[in-house]
């Protein structure tokens, strides 16, 4: 079965340090990766995916992730941390084996907090 | 928010009563997604529509059922909703199901069952 997992509930990154927020998956094949925000009270917004070609993939405002396949990982990396990315991130997979679906499997979800 | 609305935004009801969520579209998106939010669970699948009138059942699609008449709408309702229930319900879009196409999302709807 098709996995995601986000290993840390929380992160907390001071204003202007690189943060980094984790994602490892388990698929069956090429895995199809996918990072979203989710600010408060807000719907998700798309922030970058992985397909195939480079394993770094970079994104919408500032953020990159480096998709890792010995290590089964996907993090979510942005060198210099802004308090307004203080935010909900979640780490979805695109689920390849319900037919023609389309679904994503996420993670949990990950605080991200950064602070002044 | 990729052209995408939810209504209501927020509701209260009681248990048991009938309740209808409806994501509307102006992306012409052949597929439509409900998704539940919870806390320690991210975001699970309900019910999805690949086109107008077919429709299918996700994996917490239990106590739910859903309706496209349009390509625009897709209703998800509640026949008798339960505290269980409560959550935080998301619409989502796609051009089509390839694994490269990308999911956009509503703004949400807060649901709580008294």
């Amino acid at each position: 079965a098709q996995s995601v997992a986000q290993p840390e509930d929380q992160v907390n990154v001071a204003e202007g340090n690189p943060l980094t927020v984790k994602c490892t998956y388990s698929v069956s094949g090429n895995p199809y990766l996918f990072w979203y925000v989710q600010y408060p009270n807000r719907g998700l917004q798309f922030l970058l995916k992985y397909i195939t070609g480079d394993n770094l993939v970079k994104g919408s405002y500032g953020f990159e992730a480096e998709f890792n396949k010995s290590q089964t990982s996907f993090h979510l990396k942005k060198p210099s941390a802004l308090v307004s990315d203080s935010a909900l991130y979640f780490c979805a997979v695109r689920d390849r084996g319900s037919g023609n679906t389309g679904k994503l499997i996420f993670g949990q979800g990950t605080t991200l907090q950064v602070k002044p | 928010d990729a052209g995408i609305t939810q209504s209501p935004r927020h509701k209260v009801t009681e248990t048991g009563t009938p309740v209808t969520l409806r994501c509307h579209q102006t992306e012409n998106h052949r597929y439509m997604y409900w998704y539940r939010q919870d806390p320690g669970h991210g975001l699970r699948l309900i019910h999805y529509s690949y086109g107008v009138k077919d429709t299918d059942k996700g994996e917490v699609s239990d106590g739910y059922s859903v309706s496209r008449s349009k390509t625009e709408d897709f209703l998800l309702t509640l026949e008798s909703a339960t505290s269980s229930q409560t959550s935080v319900y998301f619409c989502a879009i796609s051009e089509d199901s390839h694994s490269t196409d990308t999911q956009y999302f509503g703004p949400g709807t807060r649901l709580t069952v008294l």
